[in-house]
């Protein structure tokens, strides 16, 4: 079966610096995405990552190490508004389960002033 | 600028009635899922489809069925509901199973079975 884990819950304060961790063990590997999910919305997508390294988009940035079955998004900057669940989800990419986007369950993140 | 469209919003149902959940979207996208979502367990498929015509089964496809006979619409059947199906749905399109693009969500059916 395909394993993603994550914390399920992380607490900062304003304009701090967070690190959300992601592992995963699935058979193939064909990109991670993280995304964002406020109380009673819909996820929304925050980054996507396929090769290893870093990727930087604004006050978020994603890194992956394949050989390591290893993700984290980092928030820089934090604001209220950042106070929201994060979502890690691989798509194994492999046989039957080609195309399906496989979730971990969530870290929620709570920014203090 | 519609996007992923999902109906109800909210709906009630007595044990052993059934449904559908409706879901469109407008932006031609091969590839259509539903996922359930449960406080602790993150999001979970119930069904996807690759194509019109094409549909296959997620994690956890018991009770519900699916069709596929446009590239537009993918409604969710609840065959005979149970308390156990009280979940938040979600619909989900992206532009296919091998893109690197992400899934756009609806914005969700919240069902409660009594």
């Amino acid at each position: 079966g395909q394993n993603i884990d994550q914390p399920t819950e992380m607490t900062a304060t304003e304009g701090a610096i967070v690190q959300i961790n992601c592992t995963y063990q699935t058979s193939g590997f064909n990109g991670l995405f993280w995304y964002q999910q406020h109380a009673g919305e819909a996820p929304t997508f925050l980054s996507y990552n396929v090769l290893d390294g870093l990727e930087e988009k604004g006050r978020f940035s994603s890194f992956l190490s394949r050989s390591k079955g290893y993700s984290y998004l980092l928030l820089k900057e934090l604001q209220m508004k950042d106070s929201a669940s994060y979502l890690c989800a691989v798509k194994p990419g492999r046989g039957s389960t080609l195309g399906r986007l496989y979730f971990g369950r969530g870290t929620q993140l709570t920014v203090w002033p | 600028n519609a996007g992923v469209t999902q109906t109800p919003k909210f709906q009630v149902l007595k044990t052993g009635q059934s449904m559908t959940l409706q879901c469109a979207q407008d932006m031609n996208h091969e590839y259509m899922s539903w996922y359930r979502q449960d406080p602790g367990m993150g999001l979970r498929l119930i069904h996807y489809s690759v194509g019109a015509g094409i549909t296959d089964q997620g994690e956890v496809p018991n009770g519900y069925n699916v069709s596929r006979s446009t590239t537009e619409d993918f409604p969710l059947r609840l065959l005979s509901a149970a308390p156990s199906q009280t979940s938040v749905y979600f619909c989900a399109s992206s532009t296919g199973p091998i893109s690197n693009q992400p899934q756009h969500f609806g914005d969700g059916t919240r069902l409660s079975i009594l």
